[in-house]
């Protein structure tokens, strides 16, 4: 089965643009999807497909891709965007198999 | 409202089997497919399995194979997880969440997620 690699560990001054990474060999025939979970709450979907936002999610966050890397950024990163934030696509392996990223934590300074 | 309430969960000793149910409403649930994931304390997610809107495609995590089996119920709304021969590594939050395919461009994501239900395996 595939694997998604993030760094687990990412840092942004408030205001300022961060961008955190997922690596995998699926990502080159599946666009990732981007989760942000806070703690004790369930994830939620802030980017998917080439980059789009659900209803609700601020601006602030976009997506892109390249070869198999998909990158989440956050433009004026603010205090309430820490979070713990998860990649995952579908396993190019074959069946109903999916991959998750080891998530990012992020800290807003 | 578009729903999933996941149940189910609760402490049981290792070998033993657990069953979680997930009900789903406000949205058309033969029409996509389901999935499984769940996440250790502290740790974490982990897509654990999924399964197609007939149930004609179904994968599981290699950590999972052979003791786990989903299953769903059209008629009653209803997503399943029968594990088997737990072990104390099981013990997580389980999710049910829902995936999308956009029939345009092909993507896929899971747009809706529960609360979770907590599975403890320990003696």
């Amino acid at each position: 089965s595939s694997e998604l690699t993030q760094d687990p560990a990412v840092s942004v001054a408030l205001g300022q643009t961060v961008r955190i990474t997922c690596q995998g060999d699926s990502l080159r025939s599946y666009y990732a999807s981007w989760y942000q979970q806070k703690p004790g709450q369930a994830p939620v979907l802030v980017i998917y497909g080439k980059n789009n936002r659900p209803s609700g999610i601020p601006d602030r966050f976009s997506g892109s891709s390249s070869g198999n890397t998909a990158s989440l950024t956050i433009t004026g990163a603010q205090a309430e965007d820490e979070a713990d934030y998860y990649c995952n696509s579908r396993d190019s392996s074959g069946n109903h198999n999916w991959v998750f990223g080891g998530g990012t934590k992020l800290t807003v300074l | 409202e578009v729903q999933l309430v996941e149940s189910g969960g609760g402490l049981v000793q290792p070998g033993r089997s657990l069953r979680l149910s997930c009900a789903a409403s406000g949205f058309t649930f033969d029409d996509y497919a389901m999935h499984w994931v769940r996440q250790a304390p502290g740790k974490g997610l982990e897509w654990v399995s999924g399964i197609s809107w007939n149930s004609g495609s179904i994968g599981y995590a290699d950590s999972v194979k052979g003791r786990f089996t989903i299953s769903r119920d059209n008629a009653k709304n209803s997503l399943y997880l029968q594990m088997n021969s737990l072990r104390a590594e099981d013990t997580a939050l389980y999710y049910c969440a829902k995936e999308v395919v956009t029939t345009r461009y092909y993507y896929y994501y899971m747009d809706v997620w529960g609360k979770g239900t907590t599975v403890t395996v320990s003696s």
